[in-house]
């Protein structure tokens, strides 16, 4: 079965210090995986996918397939980064119509 | 463009009362539809899915069912709510699969 973790519920940086959001994930095949943000008051939004290796808002995120992760980084925390974060899977295998979400991170940068 | 129409916004019901949440998907055919339910400390957790017509996958059996009577509609329901019914619902789409998920702007359900 596929699992997505994400083991801090809560994660407090100050505003320029370095941000790690951590997901590890179980699936026995090649998966795809995403970042999901939701700022306040706002929908769910696609943050930013492992195959676009790309960064937005200056997030970035490595799958690191030895390690099972796909951690979140950003250099230089700023408020408006403050949000409900969240690490998804999908599969290309059988249960691909399912994608399976992590719990969560809330970051809170504080000023 | 494609968009995705989720609604009611918020709804209180009585306990032992009907639920019908609707959700509707223009400018894309055939999508997947999915249904999730977010709590807090619980994350985001799938109910049901759809990849066509009349086509429902369920994940957690529960006190809700699932129907897509047509191409982008997608409607949550319940018979009798019971007050652990509460929640936020999430209403979702993609157009193939690995795509990114597009979510509607949620409904809050308070089930008193």
């Amino acid at each position: 079965a596929q699992r997505v973790t994400q083991p801090e519920k809560l994660l407090s940086v100050f505003k320029g210090a370095p941000v790690e959001l951590k997901c590890n994930y179980s699936y026995s095949g090649s998966p795809e995986l995403f970042w999901y943000v939701q700022y306040s008051r706002q929908r769910l939004q696609l943050l930013l996918r492992h195959i676009s290796r790309e960064s937005i808002k200056g997030f970035t995120a490595d799958l690191n397939k030895g390690e099972t992760s796909f951690h979140l980084k950003k250099p230089f925390a700023q408020e408006e980064d403050s949000a409900m974060y969240y690490c998804a899977l999908s599969g290309p295998g059988a249960g691909s119509y399912q994608l399976t979400f992590g719990k969560g991170t809330k970051l809170s940068v504080i000023p | 463009s494609q968009t995705i129409h989720q609604w009611p916004a918020t709804l209180v019901q009585p306990v032992g009362s009907p639920l019908s949440l609707e959700c509707t998907v223009e400018g894309t055919s055939n999508p997947n539809l999915y249904w999730y339910r977010q709590a807090a400390g619980r994350g985001l957790q799938l109910l049901f899915y759809s990849i066509g017509i009349d086509q429902i996958s369920s994940e957690v059996p529960q006190n809700l069912s699932a129907s897509r009577p047509q191409d982008r509609q997608f409607i949550l329901s319940s018979k009798k709510l019971l007050l652990s019914d509460s929640g936020f619902y999430l209403c979702a789409w993609r157009g193939t699969l690995n795509s990114p998920l597009h979510f509607g702007n949620g409904t809050r359900l308070t089930v008193t």
